[in-house]
């Protein structure tokens, strides 16, 4: 089964802290990609990145970085020096090559207090 | 500004009426995708065009009837919805398999 779990549901944080939000993953097929949505409340889904199954080098772009690992089926999200624009739904999704088909963890709802 | 466009961006109607919700994208991508999300739930998947024709309809009820009438325009007509069909109605579209999708501001659909 391809499932996505995002164990967090709802983080509150002050501004200028870091946070890390869990995504984790199963699936069978050993091609598959996973994402990072943002939704803020005004409503449309923001794509921040993608990541496919053979390439586990971590990324940073910014304030933004992320951890992808195999070893435990994981893909965190972590916020440097979080700020109030921060406040969002954040979703990770995957992409399985055999149901060409993209599914959605429940997502974490972040908020960024002043 | 995002660069799939939704029309209307609100819309209330009753259980009786007809109407169409409009998406538009510029970018040349080949997919298009309908997604429903409810409150506090990730949006789920309705229906994928792919080079305008429909390829996956997610076991949605027939009262949701989409039509893709170019590369770059998708709609989804509705009728005789029910209470329980309230929710946002979200536009995609990307290059297919497992390219990015973007999405539209969405259509917040209230059924009277």
């Amino acid at each position: 089964a391809q499932k996505v779990t995002q164990a967090q549901t709802e983080i509150s944080v002050v501004e200028k802290e870091d946070v890390t939000l869990d995504c984790v993953y199963e699936t069978r097929d050993t091609t598959y990609y996973l994402f990072w949505y943002k939704q803020p409340p005004s409503g449309e889904l923001v794509f921040l990145i993608r990541r496919n199954s053979f390439d586990e080098q971590n990324e940073i772009s910014g304030r933004y970085s992320w951890n992808f690992q195999k070893s435990t089926s994981s893909f965190n999200f972590t916020i440097t020096a979080s700020q109030v624009v921060d406040s969002a739904v954040y979703f990770c999704a995957l992409y399985y090559n055999y149901g060409q088909n993209f599914v959605f963890g429940p997502g974490t709802r972040l908020s960024v207090l002043p | 500004d995002t660069e799939v466009t939704q029309t209307p961006k609100h819309l209330v109607m009753g259980m009786t009426n007809k109407k169409s919700l409009k998406c538009e994208q510029h970018m040349g991508h080949r997919a298009m995708y309908w997604y429903k999300q409810k409150a506090k739930k990730p949006p789920e998947l309705m229906f994928v065009y792919s080079y305008e024709k429909l390829s996956i309809n997610e076991s949605v009820p027939s009262r949701f009837s989409p039509e893709c009438p170019n590369s770059s325009l998708l709609n989804l007509h509705l009728h005789a919805l029910q209470p329980e069909d309230s929710a946002l109605y979200l536009c995609a579209s990307s290059q297919g398999g497992p390219q990015p999708q973007h999405f539209g501001d969405g259509t917040r659909l209230s059924i009277l």
